[in-house]
């Protein structure tokens, strides 16, 4: 079946522009995170959903970041007064949600935002 | 709290050569563990995982990984490098204090293979 997918997969934006990243997990996958690759920090936690409600918010780095999830399904990450060192490839993954086994998540191909 | 730590940034074998990427972990409750594979402009996909069951675990692509709690590793091999193996593996270790699985990576080991 599909897998996690996100759009754009590359945006350019200026410094101070919100921008806005979509995120669509697998079909009927309840847990849904946001991780940020970027050279210098690596790969960072910023958000986890279960179903719609988010109870780790811990990694957005600051309160110009925000994420919603509606109807347990697709999530957008947004991101205000974009700074130059908000560049990087913002990833999504997914996952059943169910507890054990590891509960594999899997990655969307991510987007790359570049704040110039 | 969970932490990775990969040793060597950049890993270069022969095609054919032994491949061995260095993961050791750290964490206050029996860890899950991760292997992930991102090739250039992809996602990560996972290799495989190891979560309490056996201690030696084999994932796709001919690699496995042997986690070894008293050394707090787990170590990826493959027998025998392909040119396709080329890529950045990612260790990570699952927080899951929230009964979630907070994914932690490590710095990540980029793996060439020469002919």
């Amino acid at each position: 079946g599909a897998g996690v997918s996100q759009s754009p997969s590359n945006k350019v934006t200026e410094k101070g522009k919100d921008v806005e990243l979509r995120c669509d997990p697998i079909s009927g996958h309840t847990a849904l995170y946001w991780y940020r690759q970027s050279l210098g920090q690596g790969l960072e936690f910023l958000i986890y959903f279960q179903g719609n409600s988010a109870p780790d918010k811990s990694g957005l780095p600051s309160d110009r970041f925000s994420a919603e999830r509606t109807g347990g399904s697709v999530s957008t990450l947004t991101i205000q007064r974009t700074q130059q060192e908000d560049s990087a490839v913002y990833l999504c993954a997914s996952s059943t949600g169910l507890a054990g086994d590891g509960d594999t998540q899997y990655f969307g191909p991510g987007t790359r935002l570049t704040v110039l | 709290a969970q932490s990775v730590t990969q040793l060597g940034s950049h890993v270069s074998v022969s095609e054919g050569a032994l491949v061995l990427l260095r993961c050791n972990y750290s964490s206050s409750v029996p860890p899950y563990l991760f292997w992930y594979v991102q090739y250039p402009n992809q996602g990560l996909q996972l290799l495989l995982k190891y979560t309490s069951a056996a201690t030696l675990v084999k994932g796709i692509n001919g690699f496995e990984a042997e986690f070894k709690k008293s050394e707090t590793s787990f170590h990826l091999t493959k027998p025998s490098a392909h040119m396709s193996d080329a890529a950045e593996y990612f260790c990570a270790v699952s927080d899951r204090r929230g009964g979630y699985n907070k994914l932690i990576f490590g710095a990540g080991t980029r793996l060439a293979v020469h002919p």
